[in-house]
């Protein structure tokens, strides 16, 4: 079965700083593709980064980006620059040939000052 | 439209009640899911249509739960006999294709069953 693992319930982090989020995840599938999904209190989910398995190298969106580790089946968010508008929960999610999403259960950002 | 659209926001349910919730998705999306996301958790799967068909239905929780997409379009989840583990909020996501696209999701009704 597949799982997602995000360890941190909760991060903080400083104005203009970066933080880093951590997702561990388990498939038996070589192909397959992983989510970062940011969650405002609105409850819409909005993409905020994605990362096909069979690509080495790591996706960059702006100041987003992952650490893919396929070996150790890793696949961490780091925010650069952190503004008060990242503040929201962030969720990890795996996609594998089902099509459904397999979701984490979430880290709270929160943003200082 | 524009995005994913969810109605109601927000449902209180007597136990016991009968509801039904009611995703539009983006126009021409052939692909929609339904996830159930309980307070403090992640989303979790529920079931997924690929236009009419609804292709799989492995996560609903029981046979109180029951959803359709006649026309390919509009879906709607009912829950029969309300309960209160059923108080979560209940999303849909549309995706243009089936595989390799990006989903996007409604704002999610919040059903709380008293």
């Amino acid at each position: 079965a597949q799982t997602v693992t995000q360890s941190q319930p909760e991060m903080s982090v400083q104005e203009a700083e970066t933080v880093t989020l951590s997702c561990t995840y388990d498939t038996s599938e070589s192909d397959y593709y992983l989510f970062w999904y940011k969650q405002p209190p609105s409850r819409q989910m909005i993409l905020v980064i994605r990362q096909e398995a069979y690509k080495q190298q790591n996706a960059t969106e702006n100041r987003f980006s992952v650490n893919f580790q396929k070996a150790a089946k890793s696949f961490s968010l780091k925010i650069s620059d952190s503004q008060l508008g990242d503040a929201a929960m962030y969720f990890c999610a795996l996609m594998d040939s089902s099509y459904k999403l397999i979701f984490g259960s979430g880290t709270r950002l929160l943003v200082r000052p | 439209g524009a995005g994913v659209s969810q109605s109601p926001r927000y449902k209180v349910a007597k136990r016991g009640q009968d509801v039904a919730l009611r995703c539009d998705p983006i126009s021409g999306h052939v692909s929609l899911f339904w996830y159930q996301q309980a307070l403090g958790q992640g989303p979790e799967f529920l079931t997924y249509f690929q236009n009419e068909a609804q292709l799989d239905k492995s996560g609903l929780p029981s046979d109180r739960f029951f959803a359709e997409r006649p026309e390919g379009s509009v879906s709607t989840l009912k829950i029969q006999r309300t309960q209160q583990e059923d108080s979560a909020v209940y999303l849909c996501a549309s995706r243009i294709g089936t595989a390799n696209t990006e989903a996007f999701f409604g704002q999610g009704t919040r059903l709380t069953v008293v």
